[in-house]
């Protein structure tokens, strides 16, 4: 079985700009979870999907958004850049009953917010 | 909101040392899981631990949960260069992909 796939691997972007970043979960995958991680944070949680529904969000801003297809396959979105929002966006799918199982992070999408 | 502390942050040790990280929290944990963080890579499940005074080992490592579910523990016996990395452990707060994580213990093995 093919991971979880993430597009792009590497970002630059400005202050102000807004980002749209991919996820491709596990075949047969329905959650789709996505964090932040940074050196002085750590892994924060963002929010989950669940059969295209979010089910669980994080204390992040308004600002960042997320959606997720009939497909499984999740995008995240930041608006209005802010350089703090530089990390590595990492994006995790999980097996396809309700209980809690194993997370399968994909490599990450690192953002440099200029 | 809950937190998850785990300790130490960063732990020197030469090859074939013993290694322990752990975790704790103020309130009771849900689930645990670890993971480790290759430099450079991105977290991969280790093991998930559920019951009470669970123990359950995988090779040198050790994985404990305490009786109260308030803290946990990682122990890797004689430790090995492979075994550098990040290691973190994950309340689940009883809810599908929804993670909290402790900080992690950058661990570095010296040869």
């Amino acid at each position: 079985k093919a991971g979880v796939t993430q597009t792009p691997r590497y970002l630059i972007k400005t202050r102000g700009q807004q980002v749209t970043l991919s996820c491709s979960p596990i075949s047969g995958h329905r959650s789709v979870s996505w964090y932040q991680q940074t050196p002085g944070q750590g892994l924060q949680f963002l929010f989950e999907y669940f059969s295209e529904t979010q089910r669980n969000k994080g204390n992040f801003p308004g600002r960042f958004s997320g959606r997720q297809f009939s497909n499984s396959r999740s995008e995240m979105n930041v608006s209005t850049l802010e350089l703090g929002d530089s990390a590595l966006y990492l994006c995790a799918s999980s097996g396809i009953s309700v209980a809690v199982e194993t997370q399968y992070f994909g490599p990450g999408t690192r953002l440099l917010v200029l | 909101g809950q937190q998850v502390m785990q300790i130490p942050q960063y732990q020197h040790v030469q090859e074939g040392e013993d290694f322990t990280t752990y975790c704790n929290s103020s309130t009771t944990l849900s689930n645990i899981q670890w993971y480790k963080q290759r430099p450079g890579g991105h977290p991969v499940f280790l093991i998930q631990l559920v019951k009470s005074g669970e123990v359950k080992k995988q090779k040198r490592l050790t994985f404990q949960f305490g009786e109260a579910k308030k803290n946990s523990s990682l122990h890797i016996t004689a430790t090995q260069t492979t075994d550098v990395g990040t290691y973190f452990c994950a309340d689940t707060r009883g809810s599908q992909g929804n993670l909290i994580f402790g900080k992690g213990t950058k661990l570095s093995v010296k040869p």
